[in-house]
């Protein structure tokens, strides 16, 4: 049972425009969220989180929303650059005790010069 | 060599055949764990190591071994496979296994397509 969905596998976006990357989860225990990106050949790297205390978090170009009464999430890539063509996952985990992190299955971002 | 590191990056064996895979971790953490991705599907969770202690076994089957002789060195010991265990196997560590920061720093992977 996949608690964490991404459903848009792949996103292209121009360079200089917004991405938004979606991510919808059905457990209401979960209370952090992160978001992990991967390039090929390499292993995913943390890019941001977020707490369920707060709806927003921003770090330099990439701001995550969180609507908990909608179990959604968003990375929202402003500007984005072709360094940002990669694999972006979201990640959600619940409670301090909980070390598991469920994953989505990844959207695939393509950033056009 | 910083970071999370996994040897090897690919591997093909036949389903008779006995391998390891390696991970060690230079970055002084506590927690180790090993995933599964397979294609377009979300990482798996294996195995969770909290100081060389097994803490979690998510139903993987036993053709599947995993040893964590020290905080900083996990094998995934591999015999036996199946086609369907073709996949990349993560190895991941984390300073605590729980509470506080939840972020986990990942190796590269080994590519594994068993024959």
């Amino acid at each position: 049972d996949q608690q964490v969905k991404q459903n848009s596998p792949s996103l292209s976006v121009q360079e200089g425009r917004i991405s938004i990357l979606n991510c919808d989860y059905t457990n209401s225990m979960f209370d952090y969220f992160l978001w992990y990106k991967k390039y090929p050949a390499e292993g995913p790297t943390f890019l941001i989180s977020i707490s369920s205390i707060k709806d927003k978090n921003e770090d330099g170009r990439f701001t995550v929303f969180l609507n908990k009464s909608a179990k959604h999430l968003s990375l929202h890539i402003v500007p984005s650059q072709p360094g940002d063509s990669a694999v972006y996952f979201c990640a959600a985990s619940g409670g301090s005790n909980d070390y598991k992190l469920s994953f989505g299955a990844g959207t695939t971002v393509t950033v056009r010069a | 060599e910083t970071g999370v590191t996994q040897t090897p990056r690919h591997l093909v064996m036949g389903m008779t055949n006995k391998k390891s895979l390696k991970c060690e971790q230079h970055l002084g953490h506590n927690a180790m764990y090993w995933y599964k991705q397979s294609a377009k599907k979300p990482l798996e969770l294996m195995f969770v190591y909290s100081l060389e202690e097994r803490v979690e076994n998510n139903s993987v089957p036993s053709r599947f071994s995993p040893e964590c002789p020290n905080s900083s060195h996990l094998f995934l010991h591999l015999h036996t496979l199946q086609p369907e265990d073709s996949a990349l196997y993560l190895c991941a560590s984390s300073q605590n296994l729980a509470g506080g920061s939840y972020e986990q720093y990942f190796g590269p992977g080994t590519r594994l397509t068993v024959t």
